[in-house]
């Protein structure tokens, strides 16, 4: 089955306690993305990665890196969490190089709580 | 840096009712164009897209949307609403000029009463 999946689904974790949260895809895509959504604010794009070894940022990368060392897997690290990161966490991937032009297959979420 | 607004954060009506929602976006070049959909515990899915050729255009459930490039919006539609298509509903907006960056619209709750 074409899905994307995030590890873990739920998280509650301590200030400055590094974490990482996994993202994988089986449908050969290049484009990966990942995404906060907080309530009043919509999906906000963190950052988002082309191919691999390409990344970029996306609206709100502060404090937040991810690498892209094999095609399918995009992790999303957060090396000191803040309470202000407490949010629902979204990944995505696309076929298309270019992102825009395909639609973007959402993960299921990962739910970070920050205390 | 463009930015997507949706008109109502709050929409309630009964089924059979017709449902248009708001998107407007602030960009002066070439878009590309996306209605996403979140049922209660599910992930988002596409209903739509739009990235050239007939500005109306049709997606899954019976949703449709308009591209009016004059008003710089993106509206939804549907003629009458079931109580399945209780959810939050999401614009994005993505550009020519800056492959691989998405801007959503802060979203749209909708509740559809039997």
């Amino acid at each position: 089955e074409a899905q994307v999946t995030q590890n873990p689904r739920y998280l509650i974790t301590v200030t400055g306690k590094k974490l990482t949260v996994t993202c994988s895809q089986n449908m050969n895509h290049e484009y990966m993305s990942w995404y906060r959504q907080d309530p009043g604010l919509g999906l906000r794009q963190i950052y988002y990665s082309m191919n691999v070894e390409v990344t970029d940022k996306g609206d709100v990368p502060e404090g937040y890196k991810v690498s892209r060392k094999e095609k399918r897997n995009f992790p999303l690290i957060l090396e000191s969490p803040s309470p202000n990161q407490t949010s629902l966490y979204f990944c995505a991937s696309s076929l298309s190089r270019t992102g825009g032009s395909y639609e973007q297959y959402f993960g299921p979420g990962t739910r970070l709580t920050v205390t | 840096a463009q930015s997507v607004s949706q008109h109502n954060h709050h929409v309630i009506l009964s089924e059979a009712a017709s449902l248009e929602l708001g998107c407007n976006y602030s960009y002066g070049g070439t878009v590309n164009l996306f209605w996403y959909v979140q049922y209660p515990g599910q992930h988002l899915q596409l209903l739509l897209k739009y990235f050239s050729g007939d500005p109306l255009v049709k997606g899954i459930k019976g949703f449709e949307a308009e591209f009016i490039k004059s008003k710089f919006s993106f509206n939804l539609r549907k003629p009458s609403v079931q109580w399945s298509d209780t959810a939050e509903y999401f614009c994005a907006v993505s550009t020519t000029d800056s492959w691989g960056k998405f801007q959503f619209g802060a979203g749209t709750q909708v509740v559809v009463t039997p």
